[in-house]
Order: structure tokens, then sequence, then C-alpha cells
């Protein structure tokens, strides 16, 4: 079993819908939980981090934790063709004392007009 | 420059071959890690750098990965002997701050072993 999970999808979703993507992990030594997004034959580029249990708005975007039941969701509102991309989740517990990143598989969004 | 620069952008090795793979960081950063991306998965943990001191080679498949940061800027991930299981995307990534949260990636290199 890996550390973190998350659905590959792929997931379609008409402009505007409300999108909810997900992840559990396993390790609970995990403090900080972030959101990547990675366009095609692009980088990974952070979207938001959320440090233990809680909310974080940003925008459209909306990052959750609950440390209790070992899962974290980023809600997308309003969502655009703009947002079309792999999102990957990645997790640290700076183990060592550096941010050692931990991903999940990556759940690809198609969002169509 | 303005962020992570690696090259080559794309790789095709012959399996048997040594290849090389170079990544520079923004500069300043101390912390820099190199990721493997398997089609399809996310990103793994090969390797990280404080400076030029390699603190954690934890994820290096096997001894034929090698890693090297010898200025603490520039840093080069060496493969022998490629394997068609090497073919992957390698992404370096690098952080201001030993404790950042913030890692920005380079585009990544795709190498392709045939």
């Amino acid at each position: 079993q890996k550390e973190v999970e998350q659905d590959p999808g792929p997931l379609s979703v008409p402009e505007g819908a409300i999108v909810s993507l997900n992840c559990t992990y396993s390790n609970s030594a995990f403090q900080y939980f972030m959101w990547y997004r990675q366009y095609s034959r692009k980088g990974p580029e952070l979207l938001m981090y959320t440090y233990s249990s809680g909310n974080k708005e940003d925008g459209r975007f909306t990052a959750q934790v609950d440390k209790s039941s070992k899962y974290i969701s980023l809600f997308i509102r309003d969502s655009q063709p703009s947002d079309s991309a792999t999102y990957l989740c990645a997790m640290s517990g700076f183990s060592g004392g550096y941010n050692k990143l931990i991903f999940g598989a990556g759940t690809r969004l198609a969002v169509h007009p | 420059g303005a962020g992570v620069s690696q090259s080559p952008r794309y790789k095709v090795a012959k399996r048997g071959q040594d290849v090389a793979l170079r990544c520079d960081p923004i500069s300043g950063h101390v912390s820099l890690f190199w990721y493997q991306q398997a089609l399809g998965q996310g990103p793994e943990f090969l390797t990280y750098f404080q400076n030029e001191a390699q603190l954690d080679k934890s994820g290096l498949p096997s001894d034929r990965f090698f890693a090297e940061r010898p200025e603490g800027s520039v840093s080069t991930l060496k493969i022998q002997r490629t394997q068609q299981e090497d073919s992957a995307v390698y992404l370096c990534a690098s952080s201001f701050l030993i404790m950042n949260t913030e890692a920005f990636f380079g585009q990544g290199t795709r190498l392709t072993v045939v």
C-alpha cells in the first residue's frame, strides 16, 4: 500500500462546475499538505499548502485537511478550461529536517467549455 | 535565471548507454531535490542536497544512479548502463531555505531508453 493514495481519474467536468479532488494517506507524521498543478510536459507548480488540520482558501481554490481521517481535499469553484491539468497532492513530515515530498499519483482534470 | 532550468529537455538513450542530466537551480537556493516521475504517476523522491552535501540518497533505485552538486549550485544526475525501466521524467526542484515548504520545480528531462 502506498503512503499516499489518489484517484488518477480522469475527471471531466463542464466549465463552471465545482471540482473536488481528494487524497488519503497512512503516515501520521505528515504535517504539511500541498497541492501541485502540473500541465502537460511541464513541472509541478505549487497551488496551496496547509499546515496540520484546517481549511485554507485562495481565490477559487480551497484546501481542506482532516488529520483525524487522514484525508485531504482540494475544491475548485467556477472551474475554467485553463484549470485542465493534473493535480498532485503531496505531503511532508520534514523528517530529517528538510521538505521531502511524498506525492499521490495525480488526478487528471479536464474542464470543457 | 528566473526559474529552475533542466537540460536536456528530452534524451533518447540506447540500453546500456550512460546519461547525464543537468539541473540549474534558482540562484541562492540551498536545498535541491531530484524526483523521478513515471508515466501516469506522481513524482518519487530520489535524492536531496543541502548546498554541496548529499544528505539523503535513499530513493536512488540502484547503484547505477549517481548524483552530485560539487559547488552547491548546479547538480548532475548520472545514470550508468541505462535500462528500459529507467525511462521516466526526471524532475529537479530547489528551495531557498531548508525548511521552506515551497519547492520550485524545473520542467524535467524526459528520458527514453530504447
